[in-house]
């Protein structure tokens, strides 16, 4: 079945480094979303991708939609400790949204 | 408009008990989502409710069964917890399409 793979599982970096997490599906997408989930909290919806090729910006948070519609990846600039948390995708499945495991981010200022 | 709800938000059994976990959507959603999270697993998918109906049901045994009322409110049952059971069961309600919104979730912990 259709299975959504992202990378890396963690990164640390310093606060104004820049952070880039990776998302492939193992089939093309109709869509692609993504959520936030801060320590302790629940998965928030940030954003979603539909075209291919599409880019998306929310401030620092910068989002891709491959041509292909099998991967896309979220680039945070100049990080900051607002940023810290789990960045999940998702993508529509036979019968449910399929999430990657996640990528967790831990910002040190 | 208010939030996805769950209640309550944190729970602690011992195996061999049953829990039931409920869950409010914000208003307007007809469609009701549970997941369960845990930290190897990630987030699976337990089963989507439609206007009453299971729609659609994740690879979890049978101890796990949910419902949903004519006011979109659902409810989640585990039956003869196991440890392996203590997790974050996360609810979400959505409008249309997929895109999902989640409530805080019920901390579950099985002793």
């Amino acid at each position: 079945g259709q299975q959504v793979m992202q990378i890396p599982q963690y990164q640390h970096v310093q606060e104004g480094e820049d952070f880039t997490t990776y998302c492939n599906s193992s089939t093309t997408l109709s869509n692609i979303q993504w959520y936030k989930q801060r320590p302790g909290g629940h998965p928030v919806f940030l954003i979603q991708l539909v075209k291919s090729g599409e880019v998306k910006k929310q401030k620092r948070l910068t989002f891709q939609f491959g041509e292909a519609k099998k991967n896309s990846s979220l680039h945070i600039t100049a990080t900051q400790t607002t940023d810290v948390g789990t960045y999940f995708c998702a993508g529509p499945g036979p019968y449910a949204l399929n999430f990657g495991k996640g990528t967790s981010l831990l910002v040190t200022p | 408009k208010a939030g996805v709800t769950q209640t309550p938000r944190y729970l602690i059994k011992t195996r061999g008990q049953q829990v039931t976990l409920s869950c409010s959507p914000i208003s307007g959603h007809r469609s009701v989502s549970w997941y369960q999270q845990t930290p190897g697993q990630g987030l699976q998918f337990l089963f989507e409710y439609f206007s009453e109906t299971q729609r659609n049901k994740g690879n979890f045994p049978g101890r796990f069964s949910g419902r949903q009322f004519s006011n979109s409110r659902s409810e989640m049952n585990v039956s003869t917890l196991e440890l392996g059971d203590s997790a974050l069961y996360l609810c979400a309600s959505s409008s249309e399409g997929y895109t999902q919104y989640f409530g805080p979730g019920t901390r579950l912990t099985v002793l």
